[in-house]
């Protein structure tokens, strides 16, 4: 069974530019995740789907972040403008649905702003 | 949202067992206990999860204390494989992993 695929697995972009990062979730699952890893910490939240609805985006700056998944399957996630702090691995996960159910992430994606 | 608090880093023998600690003294009843494992240059993986009784899988055992205020995975034989970083996450009806900085296990071969 072919799990969370990402891409691209690397993006290096000037400051000021839009950058888009896109995800494809274990086949079934309906609960799909974006989180932030900042270098020598620990993943944090983004913003949770539940289908093709965001059910907990709080934690997504919306100044400039946004995310979509609009099937319900595969999921986008763009900045726009990006930022020098923006650098950082952006990683997708997904689950079958239920809260405590295990996650499952992909490789993520390792940005760099100039 | 609980929290875990583990060491920065440890390091083990290569073909040696290693325990890997965790506590989290604010458990509530319906947390379970998740352990992740991250390598270097991938997302992080699914290790072993429980809620009061010890855990074994492939991967690893997981022993909990009995009042639940701390855990411990252990790798039975660590291989240079098992170099990475490990997670210990409580995971309540909330859906949300709350990851600390884990703990950064070194394999001396």
């Amino acid at each position: 069974e072919a799990g969370v695929v990402q891409s691209p697995r690397y993006k290096i972009i000037e400051k000021k530019q839009p950058v888009a990062f896109w995800c494809n979730p274990i086949s079934g699952h309906n609960t799909l995740y974006w989180y932030l890893q900042n270098l020598g910490q620990g993943p944090e939240l983004l913003i949770r789907y539940e289908n093709e609805e965001a059910v907990d985006d709080s934690q997504l700056p919306k100044d400039r972040f946004s995310a979509e998944r609009l099937k319900g399957v595969d999921s986008t996630l763009k900045i726009q403008p990006a930022e020098l702090g923006d650098s950082a691995v952006y990683l997708c996960a997904s689950s079958l649905g239920q809260p405590t159910d295990t996650q499952y992430f992909g490789p993520g994606t390792r940005l760099t702003v100039l | 949202d609980a929290k875990t608090t583990q060491p920065n880093s440890m390091e083990s023998n290569e073909e040696e067992p290693v325990h890997l600690p965790c506590n989290h003294s604010t458990i509530s009843g319906t947390d379970y206990i998740h352990w992740y494992r991250q390598l270097p240059s991938q997302g992080p993986e699914y290790v072993i999860h429980g809620l009061t009784s010890n855990v074994n899988n492939r991967m690893a055992s997981l022993a909990i204390a009995e009042d639940r205020k701390s855990s411990t995975l252990i790798l039975h034989r660590a291989t240079l494989r098992d170099a990475a970083v490990y997670y210990c996450i409580l995971m309540s009806g909330t859906y949300k992993y709350i990851f600390g900085t884990g703990t950064r296990l070194k394999v001396l071969a």
